[in-house]
């Protein structure tokens, strides 16, 4: 079956430094699409990056991420954290229809001032 | 995402039944039941397309999902044991050539047995 691997439990960053998460895969399926979802607090996942296409950035609120199906890679990076950016992170991989998403365990990102 | 709406937002049951219920205005035809556990990603319960079930993991009996129309899904609750307190999200995808293959979340159920 698939797998998800992320960076784990807690990332601590200072409010305008870089933060980049690591997600690599695992999957014997043309695989239809990469995404990463953020959950905050007490709210629902929401897709925050999506791709399909090997070697393309991927770019959305100031996040970027390019799928490398060489390495089975999909690194979350942004350049300057906010704080705004504290929430729950998840890769997450889908490979056919008839199948729901397989997420990573998450990464948790704490940004302070 | 008001766009998927589902009720309860919260309950608390002793040995109970009780049904949770989600309704999409996105047009979609597959409709989904995930369950997340504190600290845990959501895992896939059920998924419907075209109201036909095409999936069903490995959860407990008590759990019995039904589809009455294409954008309508509820979870039948029995007898909850301790174990079943979590978020329960409903979702929804489109299907069909065009497809990113993104689910839409509703805000989620949160059931805690007593």
């Amino acid at each position: 079956g698939d797998s998800v691997t992320q960076t784990e439990g807690l990332v601590t960053v200072t409010e305008g430094l870089p933060v980049k998460l690591n997600c690599t895969y695992q999957t014997t399926y043309l695989t239809i699409a990469f995404f990463w979802y953020v959950q905050y607090l007490n709210e629902a996942p929401q897709v925050l990056l999506k791709s399909s296409t090997d070697n393309k950035r991927t770019e959305h609120q100031g996040f970027h991420a390019t799928l490398h199906k060489s390495s089975s890679s999909f690194h979350l990076q942004k350049s300057s954290a906010q704080l705004s950016d504290s929430a729950l992170y998840y890769c997450a991989l889908r490979n056919n229809y008839a199948q729901g998403l397989t997420f990573g365990l998450g990464t948790r990102v704490s940004v302070f001032p | 995402n008001t766009k998927i709406t589902q009720s309860p937002r919260y309950l608390i049951l002793g040995r109970a039944n009780k049904s949770l219920e989600c309704e999409q205005h996105l047009g979609h035809n597959a409709m989904y039941w995930y369950k997340q556990s504190a600290e845990k990603p959501p895992e896939l319960m059920f998924l419907y397309n075209l109201k036909q079930l095409i999936r069903n993991e490995t959860v407990p009996s008590r759990f019995i999902p039904e589809c009455p129309d294409s954008s309508k899904l509820l979870l039948h609750i029995s007898a909850v044991d301790p174990e079943d307190s979590a978020v329960y999200f409903c979702a929804s995808s489109p299907t069909g050539v065009i497809n990113t293959g993104q689910l839409y979340f509703g805000e989620g159920s949160k059931l805690t047995v007593l």
